[in-house]
């Protein structure tokens, strides 16, 4: 069965601090990896989309690393912003958007 | 650009009414798509259409209906609310076209639906 699990569930950081979220899947085929930014409230933003032959992306203080051969993927976060608190959603596609999602990872950036 | 538009923002239903939940996308995008969004659970997808015309059930897709008579609405219709359709639901459109842009997707704001 396709699953994407993401870890920690929540987490708690100060203003500042780097952190960085973790992404397991068990997908087949593997097209790309997504991480999407959900606002409370909103819908989810796309930060990056990573295929196969990439293993690290940037969108501005977010970077996103993929290694496939193990079935992993980050998202770091440097600097942090009181604007980062979101949930952070891994998404791993199949094909054409036919996609897996994970359960998220809510961020909350403190002053 | 007003990206994708849905409406209403929240509603509140009785079990057994019937009400649908409208979507629309100004970015002439071929493909759109319904999620819903429930605590603990990814996002699941319910209907899909790639133009006009073409629709297809997704993973979740019993107790909803959906059609594409233009390329910029797609309306979500539930037929007889039940208490298991309380959710976020979501709408989002995305081209078809080669390259990297085809595996964008753009996300509306929500409708928070609460059956009773």
């Amino acid at each position: 069965k396709n699953q994407v699990e993401q870890s920690p569930q929540s987490l708690i950081i100060l203003e500042g601090k780097n952190c960085t979220l973790q992404c397991n899947y068990t997908v087949s085929p593997f097209s790309n990896l997504r991480w999407y930014k959900q606002d409370t409230g909103r819908g989810p933003v796309s930060l990056t989309i990573m295929t196969f032959s990439e293993n690290t992306k940037s969108n501005g203080r977010y970077t996103a690393t993929l290694d496939a051969d193990t079935k992993q993927s980050s998202l770091h976060i440097t600097a942090s912003q009181l604007s980062d608190s979101a949930s952070y959603i891994c998404v791993v596609s199949t094909g054409f958007q036919k996609l897996v999602f994970g359960t998220g990872t809510r961020l909350l950036v403190s002053p | 650009n007003a990206g994708v538009t849905q409406t209403p923002k929240f509603q509140v239903l009785k079990t057994g009414q019937s009400m649908t939940l409208q979507c629309a996308q100004d970015m002439n995008h071929e493909y759109m798509s319904w999620y819903r969004q429930d605590p603990g659970m990814g996002l699941r997808l319910i209907h899909y259409s790639v133009g006009a015309g073409i629709t297809d059930q997704g993973e979740v897709p019993n107790g909803y209906n959906v059609s594409r008579s233009t390329t910029e609405d797609f309306p979500l219709r539930l037929l007889s609310a039940a208490p298991s359709q309380t959710s976020v639901y979501f709408c989002a459109s995305s081209p078809i076209s080669p390259g990297l842009a085809h595996y964008e997707q753009y996300f509306g704001p929500g409708t928070r639906l609460t059956v009773t």
